[in-house]
């Protein structure tokens, strides 16, 4: 199956840094999702971006599927942005058809400090 | 806010004892997928269905795990007989139509002893 690397695995900051997480993804994906786990365990999802840019205010993604992968882009970060990221992905059908059978990476865990 | 609510919310369990775990989807979502999450093994899936039909559940140990849609609002993940290495927190997710408005439940987290 589909194999998802996520890097760095661990991510200390302090509020106001920028950062930048990578997804590499090991075949051609249909379907590409950033999700945030909080700290109480609840995932949320960031963007659906299995090609271009998108922006969603401190937050930008980019994935560059001929290359196969994906930058997950924090700004001026602040403590809630804390907890894990996860990189998600559907490997791509001969119909191209997604079907959500997402293949998590093992995330990167991120610490802000006041 | 639509939201993915699963219930209960955690469950601890003696060994061979029957669990059964719900999830109702959001409303109109027409797939609803089932996940588990272990400190080892990560987020994996364990089964989905698409209007209430099973698409795949390879992911699932077929001999004590059964996962079924009753009817739109309702999935259950059941595992009988339960075993210590089933302590993990169990996620059901629903999406509008696959790969879009993915949303996740609280998760329910499993302890069996």
């Amino acid at each position: 199956g589909i194999q998802v690397e996520q890097s760095p695995p661990d991510l200390i900051l302090q509020e106001g840094a920028n950062s930048t997480l990578r997804c590499n993804f090991s075949d051609s994906v249909n379907n590409l999702q950033w999700f945030h786990q909080n700290p109480w365990g609840q995932l949320i999802n960031l963007f659906y971006i299995p090609s271009g840019t998108k922006q969603n205010g401190r937050l930008s993604a980019t994935t560059v599927a001929t290359e196969r992968y994906s930058l997950l882009y924090i700004s001026s970060s602040q403590t809630t942005d804390s907890g894990v990221y996860f990189c998600a992905v559907e490997g791509a059908s001969a119909g191209g058809t997604s079907y959500g059978k997402l293949t998590f990476g093992q995330g990167t865990i991120l610490t802000v400090h006041p | 806010d639509a939201r993915v609510t699963q219930t209960p919310r955690h469950k601890v369990t003696e060994m061979g004892q029957e669990v059964t775990m719900r999830c109702q989807p959001i409303l109109g979502h027409n797939t609803v997928f089932w996940y588990r999450q272990t400190m080892m093994q990560g987020l994996e899936l364990l089964a989905y269905f698409r209007n209430r039909a099973p698409l795949d559940d390879s992911g699932m140990p077929k001999d004590r795990f059964s996962a079924e849609m009753p009817d739109a609002t309702l999935a259950t993940l059941k595992i009988q007989p339960s075993e210590p290495r089933d302590s993990a927190v169990y996620f059901c997710a629903s999406a509008l139509t696959a790969p879009y408005g993915y949303t996740f439940g609280s998760g329910t987290r499993l302890t069996v002893v």
